[in-house]
């Protein structure tokens, strides 16, 4: 009931292109879902996060969509950039709460 | 304003060795808590502090003890180290506030090897 699972595990695209990283999670009671970027050898770093009150939250290319139904959201990044390629992890939480579950990374490599 | 910082960077020890893994934040963040990351298993949440004084078990705390004396640190003890706690870890820290939201800031980490 605790886990997010995230996949794909690792992402290949070109520059310019689309990439989409899917999560879905069991906990209903969940209730923020963050998305966090990695670069090598640093620390993660909230990129952007939604709660299940609404279906979209756009900042810049960066835009997660939520399906409350289907208890699944999803991480969309457009026109992606060689800068772009990090690991991304999307996470869960509820409020009352402080624990944070994560999901188990996608590595992406955007191609110059 | 240094934010979140860990000490050290990267740390050998070997089996039933003990260690202190510091953290300290300068931003008067409430929440503080200490995660390991591995491959393939993403960050797991070992424990976490909702103020001085304040600590709770994460998904993976055995092995693992925690306190927190100041608002400032959070320290992660090993008591015994077994080859298991090869990892890296991050600390991280936010404000308090309600619920789980309000960005989570986190530390460099630090890896270590547990021969």
């Amino acid at each position: 009931q605790q886990q997010v699972k995230q996949s794909p595990q690792s992402l290949i695209v070109q520059k310019g292109g689309i990439s989409i990283i899917n999560c879905a999670y069991e906990n209903t009671a969940f209730d923020y879902f963050p998305w966090y970027q990695q670069f090598p050898g640093k620390g993660p770093a909230l990129l952007i996060a939604i709660r299940p009150d609404v279906s979209e939250k756009k900042e810049g290319r960066f835009t997660i969509s939520f399906n409350k139904s289907a208890k699944q959201f999803s991480l969309h990044i457009m026109d992606s950039q060689p800068g772009d390629s990090a690991t991304y992890f999307c996470a869960a939480a509820h409020s009352g709460t402080y624990k944070y579950i994560f999901g188990t990374g996608t590595r992406l490599k955007v191609l110059a | 304003n240094a934010g979140v910082t860990q000490t050290p960077k990267f740390q050998v020890l070997k089996t039933g060795q003990s260690m202190t893994l510091q953290c300290a934040q300068d931003m008067n963040h409430e929440y503080m808590s200490w995660y390991r990351q591995d491959p393939g298993m993403g960050l797991r949440l070992i424990h976490y502090s909702v103020g001085a004084g304040i600590t709770d078990q994460g998904e993976v705390p055995n092995g693992y003890n925690v306190s927190r004396s100041t608002t400032e640190d959070f320290p992660l003890r090993l008591l015994s180290a077994a080859p298991s706690q090869t990892s890296v870890y991050f600390c991280a820290s936010k404000r308090l506030g309600p619920g789980p939201t309000d960005t989570q800031y986190f530390g460099p980490g630090t890896r270590l090897t547990v021969l």
